[in-house]
């Protein structure tokens, strides 16, 4: 089992652009979850997933969208970069809800940073 | 709602001195708490976590945590630490009705000196 995979690793934006992060994960979890990483700031989460074809909005959504098509794949989009998204993005994932609190573990991916200029 | 505070940003220590890593959590439910290690430039890894039972809980290297009701508190410790322990350590909370998400505090740096 490959985990979950993040890719690109790194990426620089020039502000408007968009782009899709990728997550993908093979342990046919049905909980996925993007979020963000500001430093002294912890983690937030931006969309969450709790199975194909149903996403819901975290605490920092906004300029971001999801789609859940596969169990597998949770893609995060961005559409008009922006200075302020300039952070290091995880994909988590789990196979029960709460995230990790069955006797499976919770997974991240090892993340991209992403730089908006 | 819920909000977790982790007390110290930045925690210096000498190699096998003993370590605590500060987490207070705020709650109307009943949660479940976490700790997660992020080596760098790794993504985060499960170090240990309270769901039921025995409040205190145990991770295989070496590190513990209790889970304290009346303090809302859930400290990370360690005994001795080890260079290779130098990462940042999060706390997180959730509940059963928060749909799976985690909240997670600020993050705390634990620098392991020579």
């Amino acid at each position: 089992n490959a985990g979950v995979t993040q890719t690109p690793k790194f990426r620089i934006l020039k502000i408007g652009q968009s782009m899709t992060l990728q997550c993908t994960q093979d342990m046919n979890h049905n909980y996925m979850y993007w979020y963000r990483q500001d430093p002294g700031m912890g983690l937030k989460l931006i969309y969450y997933s709790v199975g194909a074809g149903i996403t819901d909005k975290g605490e920092v959504p906004n300029g971001y969208n999801v789609s859940r098509s596969t169990t597998e794949d949770f893609p995060l989009r961005l559409e008009l970069a922006a200075p302020s998204q300039t952070s290091v993005y995880f994909c988590a994932s789990s196979y029960d809800a709460p995230i990790g609190t069955s006797d499976d573990e919770a997974f991240f991916g090892q993340g991209t940073r992403l730089t908006v200029v | 709602a819920q909000s977790v505070t982790q007390l110290d940003s930045q925690v210096p220590v000498f190699e096998e001195a003993p370590v605590e890593l500060r987490c207070n959590y705020s709650s109307s439910v009943s949660v479940y708490l976490f700790w997660y290690v992020q080596y760098p430039n790794q993504g985060l890894q499960l170090l240990l976590k309270y769901l039921s039972g025995s409040t205190l809980v145990e991770s295989i290297n070496g590190f513990e945590a209790e889970f304290n009701k009346s303090q809302t508190s859930f400290h990370l410790r360690k005994p001795s630490v080890h260079i290779s322990d130098t990462a940042e350590y999060f706390c997180a909370v959730t509940s059963r009705g928060n749909t799976g998400k985690l909240i997670f505090g600020q993050g705390t740096t634990l620098q392991v000196k020579p």
